[in-house]
């Protein structure tokens, strides 16, 4: 059971260039999102998503799209990177919203550096 | 909207002590979860809360949740280095479907 998985753990990115990160879980969660970790300052909510094929915006979502088509796949797309979106990634799932009850599973994180 | 405010932000203790880490949110918390990271690696699920006045305990670690439902605490006894990491407090958003987080404790347990 590999849980939540995201690719890749690091990457380098020039300003101005795109790139998709992805991540997958095998669980058969409805509910998946996307945060970013920068110190001194939690986990901040980018876009997160109740469904395949419902997506919406969390606290940062300037820069960045997402898409669900499938249950499993929840992409983060970064259109035009910038020194700003340096920062550690992590995608999370959980079975049903998130009603009480129902922990959030995060993969291991994607550190991103943009020069 | 609402905020996860999180105390102390950082804390060095010696092992065998004890402490506390708090949780205080701007709103009613629905559902108030306590998540442990190590450093370089992802989020370890530690407990959850859902009731005013609950109390749940792991090993040595205690969390509460106070009877208004706005304040949580995180309290370790007798620490040791395998307890260092960064501990985070994460909620439902008041009437959202938000999974929000606080700013996060840096802990430090030496010998």
């Amino acid at each position: 059971n590999a849980g939540v998985t995201q690719t890749p753990k690091f990457q380098v990115l020039k300003t101005g260039q795109s790139m998709t990160l992805q991540c997958a879980q095998d669980m058969n969660h409805e509910y998946m999102s996307w945060y970013r970790q920068d110190p001194g300052m939690g986990l901040r909510l980018i876009h997160y998503s109740v469904g395949a094929g419902i997506t919406d915006q969390g606290e940062v979502p300037n820069g960045y799209n997402v898409s669900r088509s499938t249950t499993e796949d929840f992409p983060l797309r970064l259109l035009s990177a910038a020194p700003s979106q340096t920062s550690v990634y992590f995608c999370a799932s959980s079975y049903s919203g998130v009603a009480p009850g129902t922990e959030a599973f995060f993969g291991q994180g994607t550190r991103l550096t943009v020069v | 909207s609402q905020e996860l405010e999180q105390s102390p932000q950082s804390l060095i203790v010696q092992e065998g002590k004890n402490l506390t880490i708090n949780c205080t949110s701007s709103k009613t918390l629905y559902g108030l979860y306590w998540y442990k990271q190590k450093y370089g690696e992802g989020l370890i699920f530690l407990m959850m809360l859902q009731k005013g006045g609950e109390e749940k305990s792991h090993e040595k670690i205690t969390a509460k949740l106070d009877e208004k439902k706005q304040q949580s605490s995180l309290h370790i006894t007798a620490s040791q280095p395998s307890h260092a990491g960064i501990y985070l407090c994460g909620a439902r958003a008041y009437n959202t479907d938000k999974l929000i987080f606080g700013t996060g404790t840096r802990l430090q347990v030496f010998p």
